[in-house]
């Protein structure tokens, strides 16, 4: 199975950008990039995907690598309320299984 | 509003019972999923279904049974074969069926503990 490598955490203070990087160099043509959020003791939250081109939405962007074995998601001004684990997982097309394979994530701290 | 329902909160379970985790949606999705979630980890996957009286196993769908009668409800019973069910269990939908790439609704999610 396709698989990400994300760091275990990473730091940001309040209204700077953060750059949340993750590695999939397993990844195949066909499978989507998705990030994805979750605040303690809750439900992950749907931030962005993309398959091959760079995508923005109110929340975040997201920076594909040309050879898509690798994406960026960036929050341009982070806030407190930013502060969550992010996943970044494949979303693998087609098969008998397209469900979407979560790791740990990142641990996105973010100070005032 | 739309959204995904999961009850109760918190569920406590007795030494070989079995359990019954609420999950009711009103997003007019066919697909929906469960996972449960340990301390420090990512999403596994249990089982999921992309159509009414349909559905397949997951990762870990040992000691687990579910059903889908209903579009909107997808309800997940923990039995007493499984013997480590204390974990947080988060039930999802999607829009269409699993090979589509599209997002994931995720309920607040259901803690299970045993007494």
């Amino acid at each position: 199975d396709a698989k990400t490598t994300q760091p275990n955490s990473m730091e940001s203070n309040e209204e700077e950008p953060v750059h949340l990087p993750c590695n999939h160099s397993t990844i195949s043509g066909t499978d989507y990039i998705h990030w994805y959020r979750q605040l303690p003791s809750q439900g992950p939250e749907y931030v962005i995907h993309g398959l091959t081109s760079n995508v923005n939405n109110r929340m975040a962007s997201l920076a594909i690598a040309e050879d898509r074995k690798s994406s960026t998601l960036i929050l341009h001004r982070a806030t407190l309320r930013d502060a969550a684990v992010y996943y970044c997982i494949l979303k693998i097309y087609g098969g008998s299984q397209g469900n979407l394979i979560f790791g740990k994530g990142t641990k996105l701290s973010v100070k005032p | 509003d739309g959204g995904i329902t999961q009850s109760p909160k918190y569920l406590f379970r007795k030494e070989g019972q079995n359990v019954t985790l609420s999950c009711e949606q009103n997003l007019n999705h066919d697909a929906m999923y469960w996972y449960r979630q340990d301390p420090g980890q990512g999403l596994r996957l249990i089982y999921y279904s992309q159509i009414v009286n349909d559905f397949q196993k997951g990762d870990i769908a040992e000691g687990y049974s579910v059903s889908r009668e209903k579009k909107e409800s997808f309800p997940l019973t923990v039995t007493s074969a499984q013997k480590n069910p204390t974990a947080f269990y988060l039930c999802a939908s999607s829009i269409g069926g699993t090979g589509t790439p599209g997002k994931l609704f995720f309920g607040s999610g259901t803690q299970l503990s045993v007494l």
